[in-house]
């Protein structure tokens, strides 16, 4: 059963930091991980998307790297901003099996302060 | 941008009633799916929807839950007769692409409270 943790739960930053959000998965047969963002009572906005072929996926001050064999995918996230506070979700759509389903990690929370 | 839109935003509702939670996916997306998120818990995957049947759901989905796609736009998730579980956000999404590799694209979810 495919599990996905996602390491710290929560990060709190002064602004300007650069940061490293971890998320592990234990089966590696995916089709790919999706990287979102959660403001707080709101919706998913979809950050980053990386195929299991790929190794990373940037978009602005952001960047994700998969590696799937070792199960592990990181955001980076380059010259934090107050802006960037919310809940970081990565999941995972699974290879076989459920192939129509995202798994959830349970979120890192980052705080960014001015 | 295209977004899935969904209404309501939040509705409070007694135990035992029935609720009908509406989206309205992007269009000339093929897959939709609604998923779940009691507070403070992961996000849960409760079904999807191709070819206007259902392709996969989980063991949330009971007999409880059912899904449609009345027209050419909507697509409703209804409980028939709701318990204090169920309370939650509930989410949309949907995906344009044939092969699973494609990115779902979530709307701003409908919270449901259950008294």
């Amino acid at each position: 059963k495919q599990e996905v943790t996602q390491i710290p739960a929560a990060l709190s930053v002064p602004e300007g930091e650069n940061l490293v959000l971890n998320c592990s998965f234990t089966d590696s047969a995916i089709y790919n991980l999706q990287w979102f963002r959660q403001d707080p009572g709101k919706g998913l906005t979809s950050l980053l998307l990386i195929q299991s072929s790929q190794r990373e996926q940037t978009s602005g001050r952001l960047n994700a790297s998969l590696d799937k064999s070792s199960g592990r995918s990181t955001l980076y996230i380059a010259a934090s901003q107050p802006g960037d506070s919310a809940t970081y979700l990565c999941a995972v759509r699974k290879f076989s099996g459920g192939y129509n389903k995202l798994i959830f990690g349970a979120g890192t929370r980052l705080a960014v302060h001015p | 941008e295209p977004e899935v839109t969904q209404t309501p935003s939040h509705q409070v509702t007694q135990m035992g009633q029935e609720v009908i939670l509406r989206c309205v996916p992007i269009s000339n997306h093929l897959y939709f799916y609604w998923y779940r998120q009691i507070l403070g818990q992961k996000v849960e995957f409760l079904v999807s929807f191709y070819n206007n049947e259902i392709s996969e759901k989980s063991e949330i989905f009971d007999d409880q839950f059912s899904v449609e796609r009345p027209d050419g736009s909507n697509f409703t998730l209804k409980i028939r007769s709701t318990k204090l579980e169920d309370s939650a956000m509930y989410f949309c999404a949907s995906r344009g692409d044939r092969i699973n590799t494609g990115e779902l694209f979530f709307g701003e979810g409908s919270r449901l409270t259950v008294l």
